[in-house]
């Protein structure tokens, strides 16, 4: 167990819709990071938080957005939803430096039917 | 462009065996080097963390080195076991505060038999 929690576990919906996964980082840990992991790209960066605040962008459709809130947890939020974001959506965090230890969730997994 | 590669893609190896694990990349600026080891439907899980000043880090059975002038990395596996068998991933940060990228390889897929 990493200590950080994402929900749900697991998401069905349909085309055109929009969906919110959440991440609640380990205890002390400011930075959030979301990744996108599908089978035919990979693992994707998509976005990095620290302390509330944007530090980097990765892949990130403008359909999607996210924010970390001042308790540091975050959401993904993802409109407009097409057949190709399913996927595993992961969350890690850590502590405060670059070069610190990224712990990974569970992930939420993602259909789109 | 930014490239992380790994090879070899899959590889089978016999329980006690050892194995070397490669990833070249073409990444600038570069920042650090991770190696991540994922079960299949679970989140990764950190395994070793190289700057460019370090050239060799170790992890229990898990010893990664980092060549920055050639700019490759190996992931070296001792005394495999089967708990062993799962996705090896390189990801090269690149890039500075602000601008800063993480970029993925496409992992190398072990498996360990008894």
């Amino acid at each position: 167990d990493s200590g950080v929690t994402q929900t749900p576990k697991h998401l069905i919906t349909a085309t055109g819709q929009r969906v919110t996964l959440r991440c609640s980082p380990r205890s002390g840990d400011l930075s959030v990071y979301w990744y996108q992991q599908s089978l035919d790209q990979g693992l994707q960066f998509l976005i990095q938080y620290y302390n509330g605040e944007e530090r980097a962008k990765g892949n990130i459709l403008e359909r999607f957005s996210a924010q970390q809130f001042p308790d540091l947890h975050s959401e993904l939020n993802l409109s407009s939803l097409e057949l190709g974001d399913s996927a595993l959506y992961f969350c890690a965090s850590s502590s405060r430096r670059l070069t610190d230890t990224q712990y990974f969730g569970p992930g939420t997994r993602l259909t789109v039917l | 462009k930014n490239q992380v590669e790994q090879s070899p893609q899959s590889l089978i190896i016999l329980e006690g065996k050892n194995c070397t694990l490669q990833c070249n990349y073409t990444v600038s600026p570069f920042s650090n080097l991770r190696w991540y080891k994922q079960d299949t439907g679970r989140g990764p899980v950190s395994l070793t963390i190289m700057t460019f000043s370090e050239n060799t880090k170790s992890n229990g059975r898990y010893t990664a080195t980092l060549d920055a002038d050639t700019k490759q990395s190996s992931l070296h596996i001792t005394a495999s076991q089967l708990s062993d068998s799962a996705s090896y991933i390189c990801v090269v940060s690149a890039g500075t505060s602000g601008t800063y990228k993480y970029i993925f390889g496409t992992g190398t897929r072990l498996k360990v038999l008894a």
